[in-house]
């Protein structure tokens, strides 16, 4: 079965510090995705990216970025000059392709406040 | 474009009560999912509509039903309410029945008294 585990659960750093969320995963499928959401106080999450399990290229937007290791089963995110706009609970989450569908299975998050 | 909107947002019932939630996806998007939040379950999938079929279900007593109609619409709806049935409901949208990406809305959160 699938499983994803986010080891940190709070993390809290000041302002224009750069922060990594860990997320690692297990999954018996060779074809997966995964993905990061952000939860902000209000509620909604808020799509990041996703990955699908041939492509280790690493990935790069702004501020963001992402790690992604099979050797290591992880999808690590790095947040660089964080801001305190980033404040909010961050998610890791698996889908199994063609068996699962569009179910996704979420790590418990990791809650980051970034302090000014 | 319009995101994915849940109504009512805020739900307080009593315990044997039923609920119906509501979810309108993003417009061209064919594929709904539900999910669970609470503080120590996390996040957990409840089930997937498409083509108003259900596809997929997550591991939720019977209690817990839902639908999806020809516009791609969805409801939920869960009977005899219980204590632990307090969360906030979130539904996503996608494309199309995979693992595309999900786009999810602000949630409906309901109190069980």
């Amino acid at each position: 079965a699938q499983k994803v585990t986010q080891a940190q659960t709070e993390i809290s750093v000041v302002e224009k510090e750069d922060v990594t969320l860990d997320c690692v995963y297990e999954t018996r499928d060779t074809t997966y995705y995964l993905f990061w959401y952000k939860q902000p106080p209000s509620g909604e999450l808020v799509f990041l990216i996703r990955r699908n399990s041939f492509d280790e290229q690493n990935e790069i937007s702004g501020r963001y970025s992402w790690n992604f290791q099979k050797s290591t089963s992880s999808f690590n995110f790095t947040i660089t000059a964080s801001q305190v706009v980033d404040s909010a609970v961050y998610f890791c989450a698996l889908s199994e392709g063609e068996t699962s569908g569009s179910r996704l299975t979420f790590g418990e998050g990791t809650q980051l406040t970034v302090n000014p | 474009k319009a995101g994915v909107t849940q109504t009512p947002r805020y739900l307080i019932k009593t315990r044997g009560q039923q609920v119906t939630l509501s979810c309108s996806p993003i417009s061209g998007h064919r594929s709904v999912s539900w999910y669970q939040q609470t503080p120590g379950q996390g996040l957990q999938f409840l089930f997937e509509y498409f083509s108003e079929t259900q596809r997929n279900k997550g591991n939720f007593p019977g209690r817990f039903s839902g639908r999806q109609f020809s516009n791609s619409r969805s409801e939920m709806n869960v009977s005899t309410l219980e204590l632990g049935d307090s969360a906030l409901y979130l539904c996503a949208s996608s494309l199309a029945q995979g693992a595309f990406e999900q786009y999810f809305g602000p949630g409906t959160r309901l109190t069980v008294t």
